[in-house]
């Protein structure tokens, strides 16, 4: 089955610690991106990737930092600089494909939460 | 300036009602698409309907229909006959095709509750 997927589902995070989520498409997408959700609020965007081996701040890029080592993975980490990484993180990605042009397809998501 | 808003934080409905879920966007792209997704209890969110701004004509997909409106930068989405398995946070999104890249812009999203 083509998708996205995010692991871990649940991760718990010390103050100080950093951590690394996971995000892998088999969708042949170019670009992927990273999201984070707060309760009650829409989307903001972390990061994004046009290209392997490039990639480019959003909007709330500080105390985050990614790699894009391959097409089909994205990893997001949350270093210890980020003051409140307590959130719902989604991963997306998107391509140019005929029949999806300018499409996000969104994985399950990771819910962090720092102790 | 880009932005969406969706002025209905949180709808309750009784199963098989019908419910609409406002959405209005602006841009000065000439150019743009937008979207619906749906965000359910799982979290994920699963994409709905994608729409560039040159195609008004409305949209139905079963119980699923959708309202474009350049002259009022709408685009409504209409449940008709209403499930429970409908409940879920829906969110319209934004995405001018002026930038270099697929920059979306979401709305806060609006909570669906149906109830049985």
């Amino acid at each position: 089955d083509g998708g996205i997927t995010q692991s871990p589902k649940y991760l718990f995070r010390k103050e100080g610690q950093n951590v690394t989520l996971s995000c892998e498409q088999n969708l042949n997408h170019d670009a992927m991106y990273w999201y984070r959700q707060d309760p009650g609020q829409g989307l903001r965007l972390i990061y994004y990737s046009q290209i392997v081996n490039d990639f480019q701040k959003g909007d709330i890029a500080e105390g985050y930092s990614v790699s894009r080592e391959k097409k089909e993975s994205f990893p997001l980490t949350v270093t210890s600089a980020q003051k409140n990484p307590t959130a719902f993180y989604l991963c997306a990605s998107g391509g140019f494909d005929s029949t999806s042009t300018d499409t996000q397809y969104f994985g399950p998501g990771t819910r962090l939460t720092v102790l | 300036a880009q932005k969406v808003t969706q002025a209905q934080t949180e709808i309750s409905v009784v199963e098989k009602e019908d419910v609409t879920l406002d959405c209005v966007y602006e841009t000065r792209d000439t150019t743009y698409y937008l979207f619906w997704y749906k965000q359910p209890p799982s979290g994920e969110l699963v994409f709905l309907i994608r729409r560039n701004s040159f195609d008004e004509q409305n949209e139905i997909s079963g119980r699923y229909s959708w309202n474009f409106q350049k002259s009022t930068s709408s685009f409504n989405f209409t449940i008709t006959a209403s499930q429970v398995v409908d409940s879920a946070v829906y969110f319209c999104a934004l995405s001018p095709a002026a930038y270099n890249f697929n920059k979306f812009y979401f709305g806060s999203g609006t909570k669906l509750n149906v109830k049985p």
